[in-house]
This record gives C-alpha cells, structure tokens and sequence, in this order.
C-alpha cells in the first residue's frame, strides 16, 4: 500500500509556540490531504481538509487561524498550531488520497504534541 | 450527514476464538465502508473497505466483514484471533460522490484484547 510519513514524530513545546507538523505521501501524489485530531481512548476528529494549491476546508469549531494548514505540493501538506496551549496537546494525524472518491486514505503514523 | 456507531468499547476474546466486532451505520444517502486498525501511538492502516460488488470484503490479516444495507451494518470478523490482533479497531464511512475524495466518519472505536 501506500506510504504517508509524519514528521515529527513527537514533539514537546513551551506554551505560546507554534509548532509545525509535516505531512508527505513518499510513493503518490496526494491531490487530498485530511488533518485528524485523536484525544487519548477516543475517535479521529476531522480538523480540515486540503486539496493542492487551495485554501484547506475547516470542520465546524476549528479554529482556521489557530490550525494553519498549507497543501503547496502533490506530496506535502503541513499543519501549524499557532501559539499552542496545554489544551492543544492532542495526538495529530494526517491522512492522503488520489481525487476519486473511491480512493483510499492512506493514513500518516501520527504525531503526539505535548505542550507544557 | 452520517454516522457510526460502535457499541461495544472493548472486547477481551481469548487467543484463537472468533470474534465479531458490530458496526452500524446511517445515512441519507449510499455509502463506502471501512474498517481501520490502530496499534498503539501509531495512525491508522486499513483492514479493509467496501465500495460495491459483493457484500462479504475479505482484508488482511484474516479479517472480513459484511455489508448488510437493510441492517446497516458492516460487522468485523475474524475466525480465530492471535495475541498481535490486540488493538484499537475503527468503522469508518464515506458518502459516494462522483467527485473527489469525501471525509471519512468514524466510530468511536472497539478496543480488541486477546487474552492468552
């Protein structure tokens, strides 16, 4: 199957930073890009959706400022909390796909964000 | 809009006895099916999807599920379980559309433990 990695991995900041995640599709091109937010024991929330070279599509209550998503290549997309808080600690996933809607989303492994 | 409801949060099955994990669903109009599993601290691989044709969709790992429109339904099955199938198990749907790649609605999720 298809590849999605995500970097970083884990990452711990300092409140009122903003930190960067990034998301790439090593073995396709991802014309869609989906940003997940998992809290501990609970489902996958979609925070927005992307598609390459347009402003992302955010869900109901996410806030677009806070949750910077920039989709500028076939194979990138990056999400940048601003000015994190405590309450932004959360487990981030991203996921890609082709266009059709009966391609898969492939799934990126994940970042844990901890922010103190 | 739709919907996924995952009624059972765990499920202990002891090692090599078969286990079904429920999965409905509702919507307003026709829709893809998946299941995906999460490991721990690690995104989501997907055991397998149904988009059309026949209703029994065989995965990996041993798995299958069941489409059943009239129930909505999309039950997760696997004959006899082994000590790695232990994880978090996730129903998932997408409205078929024409065009581009629709959000994914997931479930709460089904924690599966194999007990030795």
């Amino acid at each position: 199957g298809a590849v999605v990695s995500q970097h970083p991995s884990r990452v711990i900041c300092k409140s009122g930073t903003s930190v960067k995640i990034e998301c790439r599709s090593l073995d396709f091109q991802a014309t869609t890009m989906f940003w997940y937010r998992q809290f501990p024991k609970q489902s996958l929330m979609l925070m927005a959706t992307s598609n390459e070279g347009s402003k992302a599509t955010y869900e109901q209550g996410v806030e677009k400022d806070k949750f910077l998503i920039n989709h500028a290549s076939l194979t990138l997309s990056t999400l940048t909390v601003t000015s994190a808080h405590p309450e932004d600690s959360s487990f981030y996933i991203c996921s890609a796909s082709g266009w059709a809607s009966t391609d898969t989303q492939y799934f990126g492994p994940g970042t844990r964000l901890t922010v103190l | 809009a739709q919907s996924v409801t995952q009624l059972d949060s765990q499920v202990p099955v002891f090692e090599e006895a078969p286990v079904e994990l429920r999965c409905n669903y509702s919507s307003s109009v026709s829709v893809y099916l998946f299941w995906y599993v999460q490991y721990p601290n690690q995104g989501l691989q997907l055991l397998l999807k149904y988009l059309s044709g026949s209703t029994l969709v065989k995965g990996i790992n041993g798995f299958e599920a069941e489409f059943n429109k009239s129930q909505t339904s999309f039950h997760l099955r696997k004959p006899s379980v082994h000590i790695s199938d232990t994880a978090e198990y996730f129903c998932a749907v997408s409205e078929t559309t024409n065009f581009g790649n629709e959000k994914l609605t997931f479930g709460t999720g089904t924690r599966l433990t194999i007990i030795p």
